[in-house]
């Protein structure tokens, strides 16, 4: 079964914590991005990566930080830095970048 | 102000209605597309479209790219229709901007 897949599905950070989200695709897509949904609010990026070894903030980049090693795999390690980390982080994939996006399940990050 | 406004912000239907969700922007787009957020949060691409009109089951989306406007239209709406209606729009660069959802509820 191809998909997108990411863990956990709920998250606790305790203070000054950094943490990480896990994202694996088997799609063989190239590209992979992290966004964040706040409630009422749209999808904001965080990064995205178009190929392995390379990744581009994206809007909301700050307190944040990615690694793509391999071409699976797009983890986001959620710093200290980040004062507002609690939201619903959602991965995606595509094949190109602008093309349509496949979406994991979300992981919802909470402080405690 | 926002790239991308959708309206309603939220909708509540009965059974079997038509429904439209509108989606407006303000930059030249080379795609928009139209996704849908189930209560759990897990979300599904329901069209990509450049030009003229899409249709996938009881879903019709169409698209004015003078009038940079999008529409989602959901005819003989059921309960399960219920969900967050997302447009996003790909503009220069490579990345999507999204507009803040168009929550549907539809009672049986």
């Amino acid at each position: 079964d191809g998909g997108i897949t990411q863990s956990p599905k709920y998250l606790f950070r305790k203070e000054g914590q950094n943490v990480t989200l896990s994202c694996e695709q088997n799609l063989n897509h190239d590209a992979m991005y992290w966004y964040r949904q706040d409630p009422g609010q749209g999808l904001r990026l965080i990064y995205y990566s178009q190929i392995v070894n390379d990744f581009q903030k994206g809007d909301i980049a700050e307190g944040y930080s990615v690694s793509r090693e391999k071409k699976e795999s797009f983890p986001l390690t959620v710093t200290s830095a980040q004062k507002n980390p609690t939201a619903f982080y959602l991965c995606a994939s595509s094949t190109g970048t602008g093309e349509t996006q496949y979406f994991g399940p979300g992981t919802r990050l909470l402080v405690l | 102000k926002n790239e991308v406004e959708q309206s309603p912000q939220n909708l509540t239907a009965q059974e079997g209605e038509f429904i439209t969700i509108n989606c407006s922007y303000s930059v030249g787009i080379s795609a928009l597309h139209w996704l849908q957020q189930h209560p759990g949060g897990g979300i599904v691409s329901l069209f990509m479209l450049s030009s003229g009109k899409k249709k996938h089951g009881r879903l019709i989306a169409t698209i004015n790219i003078q009038e940079k406007h999008s529409s989602l239209h959901i005819t003989a709406s059921h309960p399960r229709d219920s969900a967050v209606y997302i447009c996003a729009v790909k503009a220069a660069g490579n990345k999507l901007t999204f507009g803040g959802g168009t929550r549907v509820l539809v009672k049986p």
